[in-house]
């Protein structure tokens, strides 16, 4: 079975400050890779996705993700982030086989000015 | 776009209470999926269907149903509420690994 680890509970990162989300996954076959952002009171929102090739991902709101197959990871990354950007981070690896989604346990971003 | 629609934003019921959480999508997703958020947990697969009137259980259906009688329905069902079943949850409609989600229905089992 799959399964995602997100290290961080929680990240303070300053307003213009670069910002880098770290998840593991473990998942016996090619992963499929989600990152989700949840805004206060706001269902999951996609940010970027991977399934094959380039292994760094371009997603929506100035965000990227990097595969590295070697050791299991998918960081999310921006270069300067905007009090916008606070709220709930979620890495999820799908199963091939049934369209299932696993996901981390959230890391919670807070902006401060 | 998809739109994923959760009758209930905010629900509060009493324990042993039989509930139903309701989910509708509108654009024809043949699958559909229940999952419970908590804070330090995630997202726990919880129930899913591919079709109508299909079931398949995700990684905690112990005191869960599920019904969809129609394509574009998914129910969840708590069939005797319970003060663990406190939570957030949330709704998916997929077709092509494209998951839409809803916002969610906070309930509360007093």
């Amino acid at each position: 079975a799959q399964s995602v680890t997100q290290p961080d509970i929680h990240i303070t990162v300053s307003e213009g400050a670069s910002l880098e989300l770290r998840c593991n996954y473990s998942y016996g076959a090619t992963p499929y890779l989600f990152w989700y952002v949840q805004s206060p009171g706001q269902g999951l929102q996609l940010l970027l996705k991977y399934f094959s090739g380039d292994t760094l991902v371009q997603g929506i709101k100035g965000f990227e993700a990097e595969f590295k197959r070697s050791q299991s990871s998918f960081n999310l990354r921006k270069p300067s982030v905007h009090w916008s950007d606070a709220a709930e981070y979620f890495c999820a690896v799908g199963a091939t086989a049934d369209y299932k989604l696993s996901f981390g346990a959230g890391t919670t971003v807070t902006v401060r000015a | 776009d998809v739109k994923v629609t959760q009758s209930s934003r905010y629900l509060v019921k009493r324990t042993g209470e039989k509930v139903f959480l309701e989910c509708v999508q509108d654009m024809d997703h043949e699958n559909m999926f229940w999952y419970r958020q908590d804070p330090g947990l995630g997202l726990r697969l919880i129930y899913f269907s591919y079709d109508v009137k299909m079931k398949e259980k995700g990684d905690i259906p112990e005191g869960y149903s599920v019904s969809r009688e129609k394509k574009e329905r998914f129910s969840l069902i708590l069939e005797s509420a319970s003060t663990n079943q406190t939570s957030m949850y949330l709704c998916a409609s997929m077709r092509g690994w494209g998951y839409t989600f809803g916002s969610g229905t906070r309930l509360t089992v007093v």
